[in-house]
């Protein structure tokens, strides 16, 4: 199975702050990447695909980059919905897999 | 508008079975493939497997390939997944989760719209 590495596990930022997440694919996957949101107690919510395509309703302040086996999500300008959990998900190969996540919390 | 609704928490014990649903509402159902993730506590995101609602065909992850089946009824929209001889590592909020097909109806293995999530605590 394809192993996603996610850096840094955690970090802590401030509202305003750019914030950039790195994933690491152990194989390349081309772009078949996707990024999630998840805050605790819900379920992960889509915010990118093809590593770099805004799903509807996302704010623009969320971009995504990379292909091959390196990845990075953006975050332009913190806002406070923003503290939450981030994981990277590919399709390249079977079995679907995610990085391990990054949480995202208050400075 | 779109909604994943599953049912409620179940408390197993070891050896036995579980059955979880995923009624689903606001989209053509047959269009749709449907996939299952699961997280134990405190941990990430583990994809189980998912199944074409049109033809039923099913794609497990290989963990999971002897102890998984999912089904689906299209009279009610629901999507159904059993996993049997349940131990305590299968501790976990199991989430439904729609495919992301394309315009053309190709599914994409992304996933755009979630369940709720049942928690399955197994314990004797």
């Amino acid at each position: 199975a394809i192993q996603l590495t996610q850096s840094p596990s955690s970090l802590s930022a401030s509202v305003g702050d750019r914030v950039t997440i790195t994933c690491r694919a152990s194989q390349g996957i081309s772009s078949a990447l996707a990024w999630y949101q998840q805050t605790p107690g819900k379920a992960p919510k889509l915010l990118l695909f093809d590593a770099s395509i805004l799903e509807s309703e996302v704010p623009s302040r969320f971009s995504g980059s990379g292909s091959g086996t390196d990845f990075t999500l953006t975050i332009s300008s913190l806002q406070p919905d923003d503290f939450a959990t981030y994981y990277c998900q590919q399709f390249n190969n079977y079995p679907v897999t995610f990085g391990q996540g990054t949480r995202l919390d208050i400075k | 508008q779109v909604q994943l609704v599953q049912s409620g928490a179940e408390v197993k014990k070891p050896g036995a079975s579980v059955t979880l649903s995923c009624k689903t509402s606001g989209f053509t159902f047959t269009k749709y493939y449907m996939h299952w993730v699961r997280q134990a506590p405190g941990q990430g995101l583990e994809w189980m497997g998912m199944i074409n609602h049109n033809s039923g065909t099913t794609g497990y992850s290989q963990k999971f390939q002897d102890r998984v089946t999912m089904t689906r009824d299209t009279s009610t929209s629901t999507v159904y997944m059993e996993v049997s001889s349940l131990r305590s590592e299968d501790t976990a909020v199991y989430y439904c989760a729609r495919d992301r097909i394309t315009v053309f109806g190709v599914f994409t293995n992304y996933f755009d719209y979630w369940g709720q999530g049942t928690l399955v605590t197994v314990s004797s």
